[in-house]
């Protein structure tokens, strides 16, 4: 199968930093996006992976080991509005989405 | 003005009425997307098509179908509503390169 695994609920302090991790069967996917899912609204898009490694966009970077089917979305200096769900998607034709997992910062 | 539109934005109907949920997008992708979204269960997808000839189902196609219009326009009926359809609804689109999909503002769907 393709399932991916997300932990359901993480709760982080603003200012801190947060890992969110994601994990999936190493064969099937070219490639592992990141979503930020405010509740109610539509999933937007975060970041890429297609090659081993981390990729850094301001206070956001998600990482990558195709070896191990495991990757990571980093989030540094938490703020509030930093309160969503993150929803990881391994690439595939259609994409295969993980069932997302809700972080909350509190003050 | 949004790429992905998608309406009505709310819609409140009764258990055995046929319903259609209209999807449209300026991006000039060929791909487009149907999912729906429960507390708990993440987005699954109900159909997608790759081009205007093309309609294939995902994994939980059962009770609705899909129009392909246009390449801009992909419609989602259900023919005969029921309550546990009641969901956020999302279309999204995506191109052939990288896959990224881009997601409309959702449909909240009551079935009463």
């Amino acid at each position: 199968g393709q399932n991916i695994d997300q932990p359901t609920e993480m709760t982080a302090t603003e200012g801190a930093i947060v890992q969110i991790n994601c994990t999936y069967q190493t064969s099937g996917f070219n490639g592992l996006f990141w979503y930020q899912q405010h509740a109610g609204e539509a999933p937007t898009f975060l970041s890429y992976n297609v090659l081993d490694g981390l990729e850094e966009k301001g206070r956001f970077s998600s990482f990558l080991s195709r070896s191990k089917g495991y990757s990571y979305l980093l989030l540094k200096e938490l703020q509030m509005k930093d309160s969503a769900s993150y929803l990881c998607a391994g690439r595939r034709t259609p994409l295969v989405f993980g069932k997302g997992t809700r972080l909350s910062v509190i003050a | 003005d949004a790429d992905v539109t998608q309406t009505p934005r709310n819609r409140i109907t009764k258990t055995g009425k046929r319903i259609m949920l209209e999807c449209s997008q300026t991006k000039g992708h060929d791909r487009m997307y149907w999912y729906r979204q429960d507390p708990g269960l993440g987005l699954r997808l109900i159909y997608y098509s790759f081009d205007v000839k093309d309609i294939n189902k995902g994994e939980i196609s059962d009770g609705y179908s899909v129009s392909r219009q246009a390449q801009a326009k992909f419609s989602l009926s259900l023919e005969s509503a029921i309550p546990n359809q009641t969901a956020l609804y999302f279309c999204a689109t995506s191109d052939q390169g990288q896959g990224e999909q881009y997601f409309g503002a959702g449909t909240r769907l009551s079935v009463l």
